[in-house]
């Protein structure tokens, strides 16, 4: 993998029900790994920075993990809420300049 | 973290013009970005900007067309010249304190050039 991909591109989620989704990342030359959520008309906000193979980082209902040998993270929703609904854009680091590179991101529905 | 206010939040510009998007921030930073995300795209660095010289551009990004400013270390500006439909964008300012730290976002600049 030469790019930050993530899978699938949207989803829609029952309130209460819990979900994942993918980022895949290249596995050469890793230094981190972060994601963020976004919700509409408001910024972008840190969730996890990820640096450590099989590292488990977890926020309230949102967890994540790391695999940097094979060059992907799990991002976890658990018991899904409206408020939940937003944009989730992971990015990683591959060089010793800490440039980012991001995926297209995956989009959150919550639908009561 | 930092508070960082970016103004304007959304225009909607002519073909052929230029737009300077300005970016605030509340603390001195060292490190200061400005991304772009196009519809349907990932986010992208457009330019590093550096206090008191050249922004450093990343690859496709010209001084050109999106110069850069930056006299201290709280504020920065964001010019993107001579506008075409293409450039119909969410434009981000963003800060980051120490390597490695996450990032910190404005609240972006929605621009739509008719």
């Amino acid at each position: 993998i030469l790019n930050v991909e993530q899978s699938p591109q949207s989803l829609h989620v029952q309130e209460g029900d819990s979900t994942n989704f993918t980022c895949s990342f290249p596995s050469s030359n890793f230094y981190a790994l972060h994601w963020y959520r976004w919700e509409t008309a408001k910024s972008p906000e840190a969730l996890f920075v990820m640096t450590l193979n099989g590292d488990e980082k977890k926020k309230g209902r949102i967890s994540a993990t790391l695999n940097t040998k094979e060059g992907y993270s799990y991002l976890y929703i658990k018991g899904s809420q409206p408020e939940d609904s937003a944009t989730y854009l992971c990015a990683s680091i591959s060089d010793s300049w800490g440039k980012l590179q991001f995926g297209a991101g995956t989009q959150v529905v919550v639908t009561p | 973290s930092a508070v960082i206010s970016q103004k304007p939040s959304r225009d909607i510009c002519q073909r052929g013009t230029s737009l300077t998007i300005q970016c605030q921030v509340d603390s001195q930073v060292t490190m200061m970005f400005w991304y772009r995300q196009q519809p349907g795209q990932s986010l992208t660095l457009i330019a590093t900007a550096n206090q008191g010289s050249e922004a450093t551009y990343e690859s496709g990004f010209v001084i050109d067309k999106f110069p850069i400013s930056r006299p201290n270390l709280t504020f920065s500006t964001l010019t993107v010249s001579n506008m075409s439909p293409e450039d119909s964008s969410i434009y981000l300012c963003s800060v980051r304190q120490v390597y490695n730290s996450p990032l910190h976002f404005g609240n972006g600049t929605r621009l739509t050039v008719t």
